[in-house]
C-alpha cells in the first residue's frame, strides 16, 4: 500500500535554529513529491516539487531535497512567521490524479 | 486573481439532509479534486477529476457524489450526510493534475 510518513508530529524551535522535517514515501512509480504550507484556517499552499533522486530546490529559508525513499524539508535561521504545518503529498505514475498526503509537521517557531 | 472557491465556508445540518458544496476556479485547470482534513488523519482524497465528464474515486470516496459537467465547476454532494461525514473540505485545482495544487479556503460540515 502507498503511504506517506511524515515526522516529527511537531516540532517547536527557537528563532534562527535550524532543523528538518522528515517525509518518508513507500510509494510504486513516484510520479513527484510535493510540499505544502498549511496555516490555521487555510487551504495548504504550494511549496516545492521534485520528480527524482537527487534533485533540490530553495525558496528563502526552506530547502527540499529528494532521495529514493525520503524527503526532507531543511530550515535555516527560521522566523516566527515560518510556524504553520508543513504537507509533503505524493502523485503516482500508475494511477495518474491520485495523491496521498502525509499527516503534516506542525512547525512552531518562538521569537 | 487566481482562486478556487469553495461554498459554503460553514454549515451545519443534519442526518440525511442532502448537501452540496460547491467548489469552482477560475485557472482554466483541467484537474480538480476533493480532499477531507480530520485531525490525526491529514488529507484524504475523496474524488478526482481529470477533464470535464471524467471523475475517479480517491481512497474515502463512501457516501460521497461528485460531478464535472463544465471545467470551472466540480461539486461535491452529499446524498444523506451522517456525523462520520464532520470534517473540514478542500477543493483544490491544477494544470493537467501536476500535483502543484491550488486550494480554496475549506468548508467546515457538521453533521447532527
Amino acid at each position: 500500500e502507498d503511504q506517506v510518513t511524515q515526522s516529527p508530529e511537531a516540532l517547536r524551535l527557537q528563532e534562527g535554529e535550524s532543523s528538518s522535517l522528515n517525509c518518508s514515501y513507500t510509494v510504486s512509480g513516484l510520479r513527484g513529491l510535493f510540499w505544502y504550507r498549511q496555516d490555521p484556517g487555510k487551504g495548504p499552499e504550494f511549496l516545492f516539487t521534485l520528480y527524482s533522486a537527487g534533485e533540490e530546490k530553495e525558496k528563502e529559508r526552506l530547502k527540499a531535497t529528494l532521495t529514493k525513499k525520503e524527503s526532507f524539508l531543511h530550515i535555516t535561521a527560521p522566523k516566527p512567521e515560518d510556524s504553520a504545518t508543513y504537507l509533503c503529498a505524493a502523485f503516482f505514475n500508475t494511477n495518474a490524479g491520485k495523491s496521498t498526503f502525509g499527516d503534516g509537521t506542525t512547525l512552531t517557531v518562538k521569537p | 486573481e487566481a482562486q478556487v472557491t469553495q461554498n459554503p465556508r460553514y454549515l451545519i445540518t443534519v442526518t440525511g439532509k442532502k448537501l452540496t458544496v460547491t467548489c469552482s476556479q477560475n485557472m482554466n485547470h483541467e484537474y480538480m479534486s476533493w480532499y477531507r482534513q480530520d485531525p490525526g488523519l491529514g488529507l484524504r482524497q475523496i474524488y478526482y477529476s481529470m477533464n470535464v465528464e471524467v471523475t475517479d474515486k480517491g481512497d474515502v470516496p463512501e457516501g460521497y457524489k461528485v460531478s464535472r459537467k463544465e471545467k470551472r465547476n466540480f461539486p461535491l454532494i452529499l446524498e444523506s450526510p451522517s456525523p462520520n461525514q464532520t470534517s473540514l473540505y478542500f477543493c483544490a485545482s491544477s494544470f493537467k493534475g501536476t500535483g502543484e495544487l491550488f486550494f480554496g479556503e475549506g468548508s467546515r460540515l457538521t453533521v447532527l
